[in-house]
């Protein structure tokens, strides 16, 4: 089957505007999961959802971050008055159930969001 | 928080040759996974390795766990220039699991 999608691959935007990221997970994963990539760094845990609830989101930066689920599919990570600091490959991924990380967590490709 | 430490930060071998990069962490674990990076991009899960189980095998792969020393080792044997990329083990032990990445290995493969 499909892998998880991501949309758009790549956005450029401006200092202070507002940017929408889109997320497909596999069909049928309840579990799907943020995280951000700068640079020579690893993978950043942003937000994780169980079905359509945010079940943790203790990663997100500042308040200028906010994601929804609001079906239990596909999610939407929304990014507010960006700053040059957001500049980062957001990454999205999805897993059966989620349960304390017994599950495989499959990993789409990543938008690579640049703020000039 | 758990995380995992991958060492060497950088490896260049030649084709053929053997890679091992190894994991540490910190804190107990319900399993540890590794996962490969290809420039930047979306990551591609290798192997899961449980708490109870101490090697696991998937093709040229094959993954140790110790518990006792907190330490996971990535052996991937007779390698190609195909796996060059980025390694990132990534233990789990908290609640929601959502995993927690060091800086990884960047192996490089020269043919």
């Amino acid at each position: 089957g499909a892998g998880v999608s991501q949309t758009p691959s790549n956005k450029v935007t401006e200092k202070g505007k507002y940017v929408e990221l889109r997320c497909d997970p596999i069909s049928g994963h309840t579990a799907l999961y943020w995280y951000r990539q700068s640079l020579g760094q690893g993978p950043e845990f942003l937000i994780y959802f169980q079905g359509t609830g945010a079940a943790d989101d203790s990663g997100l930066p500042n308040d200028r971050f906010f994601a929804v689920r609001p079906e239990g599919s596909v999610s939407t990570l929304k990014i507010q008055r960006t700053e040059r600091g957001d500049s980062a490959v957001y990454l999205c991924a999805s897993s059966f159930a989620g349960t304390s990380g017994l599950d495989t967590q499959y990993f789409g490709p990543g938008t690579r969001l640049t703020v000039l | 928080s758990q995380q995992g430490e991958e060492d060497p930060q950088a490896l260049s071998i030649q084709e053929g040759e053997n890679a091992t990069m190894n994991c540490s962490y910190k804190t107990s674990i319900n399993n540890l996974q590794w996962y490969r990076q290809n420039s930047g991009r979306g990551l591609v899960h290798l192997i899961l390795i449980r708490s109870n189980e101490r090697e696991k095998h998937s093709g040229r792969l094959r993954v140790t766990l110790d518990t006792s020393k907190k330490s996971s080792s990535l052996l991937i044997t007779a390698s190609r220039a195909a796996d060059t990329a980025s390694y990132f083990c990534a233990p789990d032990g908290g609640s929601q699991g959502n995993l927690i990445f060091g800086k990884g290995t960047k192996l490089s493969v020269k043919p």
